[in-house]
């Protein structure tokens, strides 16, 4: 089983829909999950971090975690073309050094 | 905002030579960073663990004398591919936390684009 899954993708949805990406986990000792975005051949870019259940919003973007079901998605409000990127789940290992374990990513299709 | 610079963003070797990348926290002191690598199509895997000050501990698998990392300061640390081949070919990505900063997350690096040829 892989730490953290994630669906390839791709999503496609409409420019102003809600999109929905989905991550689980498998160590239920994780403690801080990162979502991050990724340009084609550019480095992540961090977008949202969460460390208690429930959720959190910021701007258009709203992380949501269960660590009951070790699930943790992120839902992005009136996407716009300019999301279209793969999206990264990371979980931080438990212990020290702080070490990012990532998903496959999600490939996110806004089209207009 | 913290800063992390790799250099180069982009580098062609022949097969056999060696090549050294480099990555900086540029307004921040960082303990440990990280080196990752991406595949084409595929998510970043971290190859190891670098502590300034102290031997780098490799994820399974990674090979230790391919991979040479030195943390020789809190601002630098440096991958050197050693022996390169084209199987070498990918994207690698460091990053660092702000280790004066508690909860911060990692900070990463523009990456570096290695082609072998």
């Amino acid at each position: 089983q892989k730490e953290v899954e994630q669906n390839s993708g791709p999503l496609s949805v409409p420019e102003g829909a809600i999109a929905s990406l989905n991550c689980t986990y498998s160590d239920r000792g994780s403690q801080s999950f990162f979502w991050y975005r990724q340009y084609s051949g550019k480095s992540p870019e961090l977008i949202m971090f969460i460390y208690s259940n429930g959720d959190k919003e910021d701007g258009r973007f709203t992380a949501q975690l269960n660590k009951a079901s070790q699930y943790v998605s992120l839902l992005i409000r009136d996407s716009q073309p300019s999301d279209s990127a793969t999206y990264l789940c990371a979980v931080k290992r438990p212990g020290g050094y702080n070490k990012l374990i990532f998903g496959a990513g999600t490939r996110l299709a806004v089209h207009p | 905002g913290a800063v992390v610079s790799q250099h180069p963003s982009r580098v062609i070797c022949k097969s056999g030579t060696s090549v050294k990348i480099e990555c900086r926290s540029l307004d921040f002191q960082a303990t440990t960073m990280f080196w990752y690598r991406q595949f084409p199509k595929q998510s970043l895997m971290l190859m190891a663990t670098s502590n300034e000050g102290s031997k780098a501990t490799y994820e399974q698998g990674v090979e230790k004398d391919k991979f040479l990392i030195n943390h020789a300061s809190l601002t630098l640390s440096t991958l050197t591919v050693t022996s390169a081949h084209p199987e070498d070919s990918s994207f690698y990505i460091c990053s660092a936390k702000d280790r004066g900063a508690r909860n911060s997350p990692l900070h990463f690096g523009n990456g570096t684009r290695l082609t072998v040829t």
